[in-house]
């Protein structure tokens, strides 16, 4: 079974500190996408960064970057320069591809609630 | 930009209660997704739609139905509401492939309470 799995639930992090999420996934498929979105309080649920499995370098977006570990099966997320606003539920999720297709339905993780503290 | 809308932010209904979920898209997505959010458990997928009138069970289908007569819009239906039922539900649409910068776009949510 494919299965995502982010074993910290909370998370705190000063202003203008870096802090990393965890990530672990199993799967046996070779070529599969990689999602983090972040959930704000009240508010939409929004893509963060996506990486896919066949390239080897890891995704960024600003602050926002991303160490895959094909290998290990590891997708941690990376925020430099933590600002108030990134304070939300953070979910990883991936794509439950089949047969070597994406089928374009995710399998999400528990999700990890950080607070970035003034 | 891609807006997914929900009808009610906020929902409060009685156990044995028929309930409609309504979601909107506006991107012309092929795909549509219904989850429900729990805490603990994260998101988990109700149904997906991947065209009009067509629908295929996620993980956690039972009690629910859905119905998909227009393209833009994806209805969640609880036929006899109960209070395990009780939960924020999210809609999300997607294009059929995941292309460039691709993913799923999501709604605002609805939290449901069953009384």
């Amino acid at each position: 079974a494919q299965t995502v799995t982010q074993s910290q639930p909370e998370m705190s992090v000063q202003e203008a500190e870096t802090v990393t999420l965890s990530c672990t996934y199993d799967t046996s498929e070779n070529n599969y996408y990689l999602f983090w979105y972040k959930q704000p309080p009240s508010r939409q649920m929004i893509l963060v960064i996506r990486q896919e499995a066949y390239k080897q370098q890891n995704a960024t977006e600003n602050r926002f970057s991303v160490n895959f570990q094909k290998a290990a099966k590891s997708f941690s997320l990376k925020i430099s320069d933590s600002q108030l606003g990134d304070t939300a539920m953070y979910f990883c999720a991936f794509d439950r591809t089949l047969y070597g297709g994406a089928t374009n339905k995710l399998i999400f993780g528990t999700g990890t609630l950080l607070a970035v503290q003034p | 930009d891609v807006k997914v809308t929900q009808s009610s932010r906020y929902l409060v209904k009685r156990t044995g209660e028929k309930v409609f979920l309504e979601c909107v898209q506006d991107m012309d997505h092929e795909n549509m997704f219904w989850y429900r959010q729990d805490p603990g458990l994260g998101l988990r997928l109700i149904y997906f739609s991947y065209d009009v009138k067509m629908k295929e069970k996620g993980d956690i289908p039972e009690g629910y139905s859905v119905s998909r007569e227009k393209k833009e819009r994806f209805s969640l239906i609880l036929e006899s509401a109960s209070t395990n039922q009780t939960s924020m539900y999210l809609c999300a649409s997607s294009p059929p492939e995941w292309k460039g910068t691709d993913t799923q776009y999501f709604g605002p949510g609805t939290r449901l309470t069953v009384l």
